[in-house]
């Protein structure tokens, strides 16, 4: 079945310690995106790219960093630099063209030990 | 910049009835794009309906309508016939050409009744 996987589904962070999230899709889609939400609020965009090899900064990249070596995949690191990353991560993809609709995993849910 | 305001924090309807979830927007852009998301309590997004900025009809999918009122910059979505399955977190969002990104509202938490 095609759509996007993301994993783990929980993941515990110490204190300095950086943690990756992964992100595959197999819908053949240009853009893929990470978003950051936290309790009882909307998504922010952390990181996005339209291409392979080339990816742009969203609202709240700080403490993040992204790679986009192959279409497929789109991992996102959480670094020691991010002092509250305790959230739920989003990742998602699209066709390019403002009016395709992304489409979601089903979440990483990030928490510090 | 643009915002999305989503003023309902919680909504409750009866089942089999019809209920409107508010959502109004602020952009720049000429050419924009409306979007609603649905998140169960499992916790992914899953994509309900799209209005183009230059769309004349309201977009129909189904069960959900989208109540465009441009002037008003107004986005309402529209739940006919509701299902105890509809119960979850309901998102706006407006993507814009010239930023390129897609801003979410805080949401509305709709809980249906048997």
């Amino acid at each position: 079945d095609g759509g996007i996987t993301q994993s783990p589904k929980y993941l515990f962070r110490k204190e300095g310690q950086n943690v990756t999230l992964s992100c595959e899709q197999n819908l053949n889609h240009d853009a893929m995106y990470w978003y950051r939400q936290d309790p009882g609020q909307g998504l922010r965009l952390i990181y996005y790219s339209q291409i392979v090899n080339d990816f742009q900064k969203g609202d709240i990249a700080e403490g993040y960093s992204v790679s986009r070596e192959k279409k497929e995949s789109f991992p996102l690191t959480v670094t020691s630099a991010q002092k509250n990353p305790t959230a739920f991560y989003l990742c998602a993809s699209s066709l390019l063209g403002g009016n395709q609709p992304q489409h979601f995993g089903d979440g990483t849910r990030l928490s510090i030990l | 910049a643009q915002k999305i305001t989503q003023t309902q924090p919680g909504m409750f309807v009866q089942e089999k009835e019809a209920v409107t979830l508010d959502c109004t927007y602020d952009t720049s852009d000429q050419s924009y794009g409306l979007f609603w998301y649905k998140q169960p309590s499992s916790g992914e997004m899953i994509f309900l309906i799209y209005q183009g900025s230059y769309d004349e009809q309201n977009a129909t999918e189904g069960r959900y309508s989208l109540n465009f009122q441009k002037a008003r910059k107004s986005a309402n979505l529209v739940i006919s016939a509701s299902q105890l399955g509809d119960s979850a977190m309901y998102f706006c969002a407006v993507y814009g050409g010239a930023t390129n990104k897609l801003i979410f509202g805080t949401g509305t938490l709709l809980a249906v009744q048997p």
